[in-house]
């Protein structure tokens, strides 16, 4: 079965500053990978995906993601983050060819600060 | 719709009772999924259709929990003897069709088990 793990629970940075958000995945088979943004009260909105193609992968609102296969990973990054983008993040897989199901991570919570 | 709509946005129940959620998806969208989302986690799988059949169910926790899309559009989850542990933000998400990964997440029910 895969796993997504989400190394940091919570990253606080200042407006402005780069950031980048760590998820790892495991798993046996052929992966497709997603980032999510969920802000309070809301329901999940799509950040970007990878399903085949080119390693990096550009999303909404500036940000982007690159899959690294050698290492099971899909951090995402943005170079200058605003007030705006506090929210909460989920990186999520699903099996090629599966039932479509989503796994997610826990979660990491981003804070900018003015 | 314009989006995935889920009603109601809050249920407080009493422990025992049994309770309803509904999803409404976007009009024209042959998949449709369940997610519980616990306090401080990701949300978690729980049914998959695809039209009117449910084509995973492997995520319900136990048989308390089952649900329907008769029509191929507005599904139902159904809860009895609901227990405290039930308490969560219960997501529903639809998707054009298989293969489009384009998933489109509702605002969710906060079920709330007293």
């Amino acid at each position: 079965a895969q796993s997504v793990t989400q190394l940091d629970s919570q990253v606080p940075v200042f407006e402005e500053a780069p950031v980048e958000l760590r998820c790892n995945y495991s798993s046996s088979v052929s992966v497709y990978l997603f980032w999510y943004v969920q802000y309070p009260n809301q329901g999940l909105q799509l950040l970007l995906k990878y399903l085949s193609g080119s390693t990096l992968v550009k999303g909404i609102n500036g940000f982007e993601a690159e899959f690294n296969k050698s290492q099971t990973s899909f951090h995402l990054r943005k170079p200058s983050v605003h007030i705006s983008d506090t929210a909460e993040y989920f990186c999520a897989v699903t099996l090629r060819g599966g039932s479509e199901k989503l796994v997610f991570g826990k979660g990491t919570k981003l804070t900018v600060n003015p | 719709g314009a989006g995935v709509s889920q009603t109601p946005s809050n249920k407080v129940t009493e422990k025992g009772k049994y309770v309803e959620l509904r999803c409404d998806p976007i009009s024209g969208h042959t998949a449709l999924y369940w997610y519980r989302q616990s306090l401080g986690q990701g949300p978690e799988f729980l049914i998959y259709f695809q039209g009117t059949g449910a084509a995973d169910d492997s995520g319900l926790p136990n048989d308390r929990f089952f649900a329907v899309r008769p029509e191929g559009s507005v599904s139902t989850l159904k809860i009895q003897r609901t227990e405290r542990g039930d308490s969560a933000v219960y997501l529903c998400a639809s998707s054009l069709n298989r293969d489009n990964y384009g998933y489109t997440f509702g605002s969710g029910t906060r079920l709330t088990v007293v």
